[in-house]
């Protein structure tokens, strides 16, 4: 069985940054089967996709944050990174991160539990 | 991109059927047959019931069901019970190899 576990700090101040990793057990971050993503979700809102990375290091981000976001991969370790620079208030959210079986789809069919991560002072 | 456009709420009786519209454009949901679905529990992480407009992964009731018109997609949800009460999101693939997801729908069961 698949499972994906977010880690960070909970609380991060403004202008600095986000850092979050997904440990996966079960399956192989390097396997090349799957595509890995993060996904957030402000507190009573809807879901939003950040980006994604694959196990060679190649990424693709939304639009929106791709100016801020960086990710990255530790096959030895099992486990992809993201971060997200100059924050604020706005960034605010549960973080997910999530399996896709495929690059022309992205459905995600494994999610982690999700870690909240706060802005603020 | 804009985020897809469902309504804030739908409810319904136990036993009823009820259908969720998620509305996009010819760039995501009219332009490709990737559009998913996902129910998420208060706390809990979304759950794909829905993906490729109709297919159901393992495990996932076939009183869930997925379709597509144009460039809006729709889940059903037959037989309402008590544990379909959750959000619902849809979701499509995008020309720029992105995800984008609508923006959620509050089921409630009367």
């Amino acid at each position: 069985q698949v499972q994906l576990q977010e880690s960070g700090p909970g609380l991060v101040k403004p202008s600095e940054t986000l850092s979050l990793t997904c440990t996966v057990s079960g399956g192989s971050v390097g396997s090349g089967d799957y595509y890995w993503s993060w996904i957030r979700q402000p507190p009573g809102r809807g879901l939003e996709w950040i980006g994604y990375i694959y196990y060679s290091g190649s990424t693709n981000f939304d639009p929106s944050l791709k100016s801020r976001v960086s990710m990255s991969v530790d096959t030895s370790k099992n486990q992809f990174s993201l971060k997200l620079n100059s924050v604020t208030a706005a960034d605010t959210a549960l973080y997910f991160c999530a399996r896709s079986p495929s690059a022309t789809d992205l459905r995600f069919d494994y999610w982690g539990q999700g870690t909240l991560v706060t802005v603020s002072s | 991109q804009s985020a897809l456009t469902q309504p804030a709420s739908v409810s319904g009786s136990p036993g009823q059927s009820i259908t969720i519209s998620c509305t996009g454009t010819s760039s995501d949901i009219g332009g490709f047959n990737s559009v998913s679905w996902y129910q998420q529990h208060p706390g809990k992480a979304p759950k794909l019931i829905i993906y490729d407009v109709s297919d159901r992964p393992s495990g996932i009731s076939n009183r869930f069901s997925g379709s597509k018109s144009g460039n809006t997609a729709s889940l059903t949800i037959s037989g309402l019970q008590a544990e379909d009460e959750a959000d619902y999101y849809c979701s499509s693939f995008t020309p720029t190899r992105t995800r984008v997801f609508g923006t959620g729908t509050k089921v409630t069961v009367l």
